[in-house]
């Protein structure tokens, strides 16, 4: 099974921007892959921010944007406030949309 | 308004039988595809598996940690989709999440979850 990769954390201040990024064992993240990006917050359930690529959820902020970076997919936070303090999970599709597999989230702080 | 609802968790004994529910409102099951994820306690999320739409033949596919022990289904009478989970083992600990989509349709809203233990 491929393995997908994240940072394992990040800080960035408030009003700042982070960029994090998502890869895969098996070669370069591309738009095959269909990535998305949750986000969960302490003690609630994982929710859609971003799918395929860079495509938006209604309750999507406009500060989040994804996008594909030097063979990775990456979700890039701009402006970034107090509540976007999260984990990050990046999901990918493998084998024709049969398989799916997580990464391993990125720990977002606001400091 | 969709809404999905996780119930059915509960604390059982490793190779024991569970199964949970994720109660629709809002779409009817068999028009999406339905998934589950899951999260060990303090880790991150992993894909379980999904049910295909029935336009796509209701099929399934699993992950390779519960492919053979795990199925999933589909009931239209009481618009809920079913994740039985057979021969239970200490690593399926964790919440378990449902989803709407997974496949020919994109993950959009989710579930609260329910808590899953196996325990001795």
């Amino acid at each position: 099974q491929a393995v997908v990769t994240q940072e394992t954390s990040v800080t960035v201040s408030p009003g700042g921007t982070v960029t994090l990024t998502c890869g895969s064992s098996t070669g370069a993240v591309s738009e095959g892959h269909f990535p998305y990006w949750f986000q969960q917050k302490p003690g609630q359930a994982p929710r859609t921010l971003i799918r395929d690529v860079r495509r938006k959820y209604p309750w999507t902020p406009a500060r989040f944007s994804g996008s594909l970076l030097g063979g990775r997919a990456a979700l890039t936070l701009s402006g970034a406030q107090p509540d976007d303090e999260a984990d990050y999970y990046c999901l990918l599709s493998y084998n024709g949309i049969r398989d799916w597999v997580f990464g391993g989230g990125t720990k977002v702080t606001v400091l | 308004e969709v809404q999905l609802v996780e119930s059915g968790g509960a604390m059982v004994q490793p190779g024991r039988s569970l199964r949970l529910s994720c109660t629709i409102s809002g779409f009817t099951v068999g028009d999406y595809g339905v998934s589950w994820f899951r999260q060990p306690p303090g880790k991150g999320l992993e894909w379980v598996g999904f049910i295909r739409s029935r336009p796509d033949g209701e099929t399934t596919e699993f992950a390779p940690a519960v492919e053979g022990r795990f199925s999933i289904s589909g009931d239209v009478s009481t618009n809920a989709a079913h994740l039985q989970m057979n021969n239970l083992r200490l690593d399926d600990t964790a919440v378990y999440y449902c989803i709407r989509g997974g496949s020919g349709w994109p993950f959009d809203y989710g579930g609260q979850g329910t808590l899953v233990t196996v325990s001795s």
